[in-house]
């Protein structure tokens, strides 16, 4: 089993800032295969990123992922008020199929 | 627009049955180019693959749930369901159906989920 590791766990920032969120998993990972989500209190997941780095249809361009390999990342260029919420990575792979990281909480500072 | 909605009780006894549908909208569940797929999430915690099916009835189950998961289809309803037995406390979640891409069997990418519905177990 793939397992995901985000970091940080929570981070801090103020609209305007950039912020670096980090997915790291425990064997490699399909550039194809991974994603990242947006899920705000009471939401379900929102789609950002597939492939790593292909933003989902209406993402703004503010959101870009990158990365291959064990470690990928996701960047907000610069914060929006929308933007605080939680983040999952999520890969696609052998047994099981779907796994998802613990998320990454932006939050204001 | 594409749009699911999962329905079914919000609360479920422990050791009985949890049954859920999700109703596609917008789109044919027909599809060739998608499965559809069910996550859940225990409060205030992650996200957990449950199970996907295609529309021909093909299923892939999350290992860690699959002695207790069905999902099955019914495309003249545009529907699919889910069944968990035997549940338990732990049970306790969010349950979201969604709209699997990609080419690779079981689905890779949510790219449309459903609102989620809550399903707490006790007695």
């Amino acid at each position: 089993e793939i397992v995901l590791t985000q970091s940080p766990g929570t981070l801090s920032l103020s609209p305007g800032e950039r912020a670096t969120l980090s997915c790291r998993a425990s064997q490699s990972v399909s550039s194809s295969y991974l994603a990242w989500y947006q899920q705000k209190p009471g939401q379900a997941p929102r789609l950002l990123i597939y492939g790593a780095s292909s933003r989902a249809t209406g993402i703004p361009d503010r959101f870009s992922g990158s990365g291959s390999g064990t470690d990928f990342t996701l960047t907000i260029s610069r914060l929006e008020p929308e933007d605080f919420a939680v983040y999952y990575c999520q890969q696609y792979g052998s047994s099981p199929r779907i796994t998802f990281g613990p998320g990454t909480k932006v939050d204001i500072k | 627009q594409l749009q699911l909605q999962e329905s079914g009780p919000g609360l479920v006894k422990p050791s009985e049955t949890l049954s859920l549908t999700c109703t596609v909208s917008g789109g044919s569940i027909s599809s060739s180019s998608y499965y559809w797929g069910w996550i859940r999430q225990p409060p205030g915690k992650g996200l957990e693959w449950i199970g996907s099916i295609y529309y021909s009835g093909s299923t892939y189950y999350n290992p860690s749930l699959k002695s207790r998961v069905t999902i099955s289809v019914d495309t003249s309803k545009n529907q699919f369901s889910l069944k968990l037995s035997s549940v338990t406390a732990a049970d306790t979640a969010v349950y979201y159906c969604a709209r699997l891409s990609g080419i690779a069997v079981a689905g890779t990418t949510g790219d449309y989920w459903g609102q989620g519905t809550l399903v707490t177990v006790s007695s």
